[in-house]
Order: structure tokens, then sequence, then C-alpha cells
């Protein structure tokens, strides 16, 4: 089983608040990633990160943010949550090949 | 560019009968192909992965692929299917570079009638 954690695992918030969703690794894996998923659809992906200090963005538009200060700990960060933001976010790490993935965090915002 | 297309969207079986999921790739060179699978409410876990190896490739759970390069696929079975299959499950290709970005399929979502 990857050791790949997510936190919150779900979270009910109202609009215009600020929320930090967090994502920690312990295999040392220098990639990471984020994908944002809406129920029964594919993953799409809005961020990663090659290693400490290296973010880039995704395929898909997001208004939310990321951090790789250290190599374990990739949170996103919404500076003001709205309703379209309401969606699945799952984490992953990777060397090369396969990604392990986190459980998710699912995000309403009413 | 890498692309795969899952050809069905639902698939509903039997327990106890074959299951077949279906997969295409397009690639502009030899691809590695993965198999995940995703239970409600819960995070992707890999099933198998194809690495230019064996084209037969052997998963857990009883699953298998085989990868096909004169018919593009890489389709997914399982001789028997078990209650605990019903999921939804994804086939990726890797991008190029030194990123490792995955692409994913649409998904297929499995039924398993008892």
């Amino acid at each position: 089983e990857a050791d790949i954690y997510q936190t919150p695992r779900y979270l009910v918030i109202g609009t215009g608040k600020k929320i930090t969703l967090e994502c920690s690794q312990t295999m040392g894996h220098d990639k990471m990633y984020w994908y944002q998923q809406d129920p029964g659809m594919e993953l799409h992906l809005i961020h990663y990160s090659y290693g400490v200090n290296s973010t880039e963005k995704g395929d898909l538009s997001s208004e939310s943010t990321v951090s790789r200060i250290r190599t374990e700990h990739f949170p996103l960060t919404l500076e003001s949550a709205r309703p379209s933001h309401t969606s699945q976010y799952l984490c992953a790490s990777s060397e090369v090949g396969e990604q392990y993935f986190g459980p998710g965090t699912r995000l309403t915002v009413t | 560019a890498q692309s795969v297309t899952q050809l069905d969207s639902h698939v509903s079986v039997s327990e106890g009968t074959p299951v077949l999921l279906r997969c295409n790739y397009s690639s502009s060179y030899s691809p590695s192909l993965f198999w995940y699978v995703q239970h409600p409410n819960k995070g992707l876990q890999l099933l198998l992965k194809y690495t230019s190896a064996a084209t037969l490739v052997k998963g857990i759970n009883g699953f298998e692929a085989e990868f096909k390069k004169s018919e593009t696929s890489f389709h997914l079975t399982k001789p028997s299917a078990h209650m605990s299959d019903a999921a939804e499950y994804f086939c990726v290709v890797r991008g190029g570079g030194a990123t490792n970005k995955l692409i994913f399929g649409t998904g297929t979502l499995l039924a398993v009638q008892p």
C-alpha cells in the first residue's frame, strides 16, 4: 500500500473561505501531482512538481495554488472558495513510471 | 501525442462470468500503459502496468491485460468476476518527457450483478 496521505477526506465550506488541502508522502518521491475529478469523470491534472521549490500548472486551468517547500509535502490552497470548486481532489507521487495516489479530498463549497 | 480511448463507459457482468474492459491507445513511440481501479470514495489503485517487457501483464486480484501493438490495444480481462470488482477502471498512458505525467481515459464503470 502506498504511503501517501490526504487531509481532510471530506470538507464542506462556505463561499469565500480560504482552504488548504494537505498531501504528504513518505516514499521520498521527487514528483508530486494534484488532480481534479468530478463525479464519474476522468482525472484532470491541475498542478505538478518536480521537486522542492519547483511547481508547474497542469493541463486544466485552476484557481488554486500549490507550494513545495519540503519533499514530502505538497499542499493545495484556494484563497476564496466558490461553488464551482466543488469536486474531488486527488494527490499523487512518483519517481518514474506509475503514480501512487492518496485517498482524495471531497470538497463541497456551499 | 499520447492518448487512450476507453471504448465502453459502462460494462455490466454477472458474478462468475468473464470481464473485458477495452482500451485503445495512441502513441508516437513505445508506450508505458497502466490500468488503475477506483472504488467509490477512494483513491486510485494500480492494477497492472506494461513497460515494454512481456506483452501479457498480470496484475492484482486476478486481472491481466495484453499489449497488442498491431491493434494498438491494451484490454483488461479477468476470467471470473467477483462482486468486489464493481468499481471504475481507468486506462492510462504515460506522457513523454521528464514530468512523468499520466494521461487518463474517461473510465469504464464495471457493475457486477449477483
